[in-house]
């Protein structure tokens, strides 16, 4: 499978405890994007990377959120203290960039449940 | 700030219908439309992407529009069958902002009962 890959799929975890998530593109994908989604809403946008640069992070990135991707490759986002508020599912994307006309193309997700 | 509204909320229609899905979207500065297909507690599949100096772009019983000046996309799904029942979502990639973010709708749930 050559698609976008997400891990772990589910995520149970108690309220204040920390979890991350890792996100594996398309092999050669120098985009990469999170999003979140709660139920019953279109995913929102919280943060891209072009290679290893941040590029831009949503104002739903609080400071308890922080993504990484350190060799241009996968990418980790890491939730720490986490609150109920945080339940949903985590969408990774990538795109191939420049001349793709920018088409995105989104692994399963990570779905968190903060008891 | 870019809206993006999806109407109907729910369709639900027999086997072999002909639906239309709407997007609409308030900021025409748009680079791109794409619409997708979430089935449920799964990720996106992409169906059709169409660029803003494009008017329509069609993958087997699949048809977009866009009419950009408008603001409007539509999704023609022809014959429907019941695989096609899952949620329908456009999303529009605003020229201007950063390259590559999309803005969501809510979703269209289809339900195709045989």
């Amino acid at each position: 499978d050559t698609g976008v890959s997400q891990d772990p799929r589910h995520k149970i975890t108690k309220r204040g405890q920390n979890v991350t998530f890792r996100c594996d593109p398309i092999s050669e994908h120098n985009r990469l994007y999170w999003y979140r989604q709660t139920l019953g809403q279109g995913p929102e946008f919280l943060t891209y990377f072009q290679n290893e640069a941040q590029l831009e992070k949503s104002r739903l990135l609080s400071d308890r959120f922080s993504a990484e991707r350190p060799k241009g490759s996968f990418s980790t986002l890491e939730i720490q203290r986490t609150e109920q508020g945080d339940s949903a599912m985590y969408l990774c994307a990538s795109s191939p960039g420049r001349g793709s006309h920018n088409e995105q193309f989104f692994g399963p997700g990570t779905r968190l449940t903060v008891l | 700030k870019q809206e993006v509204t999806q109407i109907p909320a729910a369709l639900s229609v027999p086997e072999g219908e002909n639906l239309v899905l709407n997007c609409s979207f308030t900021d025409s500065a748009i680079y791109n439309l794409q619409w997708f297909r979430q089935d449920p507690g799964k990720g996106l599949t992409s169906l059709l992407l169409i660029q803003s100096s494009q008017r329509e772009q069609t993958s087997g019983r699949l048809n977009a529009s866009l009419d950009k000046s408008s603001g409007r996309s539509t999704l023609y799904i022809a014959a429907s069958q019941p695989g096609d029942s899952a949620t329908y979502l456009c999303a529009v990639n605003r020229r201007g902002s950063t390259l590559g973010r999309l803005y969501f709708g809510r979703g269209t749930q289809l339900t195709v009962w045989p």
